[in-house]
């Protein structure tokens, strides 16, 4: 099956500093990643996504970037925010016989220092 | 984007008894919801897959006679924890997907079995 590593594990960057978080995937039939973003107590919430077509997306201060001949993707958060503060998924996508699984990288913690 | 409640977000109960969570799409008809635990610090992992009308597909070592998934309608998703015992003490999240790729999360139930 899909395997999702992600790291690093635990992040603290600078209020207004970048933060990267890198995953890789080993399922070449994987075709959707999406980033998700959770918050203490919460369920996870859809930050971004990239499609297996496309090699970079942004969207404001958030940016991911896929290489497939590689099988990896990243998360680009720029300027960031004491609010960016959570953890942060990453996950593979595809669809074996007809419905949707999806692998969930091993999260980071993200703590942006105001 | 679309909204997934979940209830009770919170649940207590003795060991022996059963749990059932409520996982809901609120604005849009679920073909396919998803049923995820997740343990302190740790990722989200896959336990069964529902699509309406049909029998939840489990993930390898996840006991379908403890946990009981019923997808009764396009807008409704149940788990049960039948027996509960401490050792079933986690986050229990759900998704739901219409027809595109995207999964909407729910918030989370959090069980403690006593």
């Amino acid at each position: 099956g899909e395997n999702v590593e992600q790291h690093p594990s635990t992040l603290s960057v600078q209020e207004g500093d970048s933060a990267v978080i890198k995953c890789t995937y080993s399922d070449s039939a994987s075709n959707y990643f999406p980033w998700y973003k959770q918050e203490l107590g919460k369920g996870p919430q859809l930050i971004i996504d990239i499609r297996s077509n496309v090699g970079e997306k942004k969207d404001q201060r958030i940016a991911v970037t896929l290489n497939k001949t590689a099988k990896h993707f990243s998360l680009h958060i720029t300027e960031t925010q004491p609010e960016d503060s959570a953890v942060y998924f990453c996950a593979a996508s595809t669809s074996p016989g007809g419905y949707q699984k999806v692998t969930f990288g091993t999260g980071t913690k993200l703590q942006v220092i105001p | 984007g679309a909204v997934v409640s979940q209830h009770p977000s919170r649940v207590i109960c003795k060991s022996g008894t059963s749990v059932k969570i409520e996982c809901r799409s609120l604005d849009f008809q679920a073909t396919t919801m998803f049923w995820y635990r997740q343990f302190p610090k740790k990722s989200l992992m896959l336990m069964a897959t529902s699509n309406e009308g049909s029998k939840a597909t489990y993930e390898q070592g996840v006991e379908k006679d403890k946990f009981l998934i019923n997808h009764a309608s396009l807008t409704l998703s149940t788990l049960t924890v039948t027996s509960a015992h401490p050792e079933d003490s986690s986050f229990y999240i759900c998704s739901a997907r219409d027809l595109g790729s995207e999964q909407f999360f729910g918030p989370g139930t959090r069980l403690t079995v006593l």
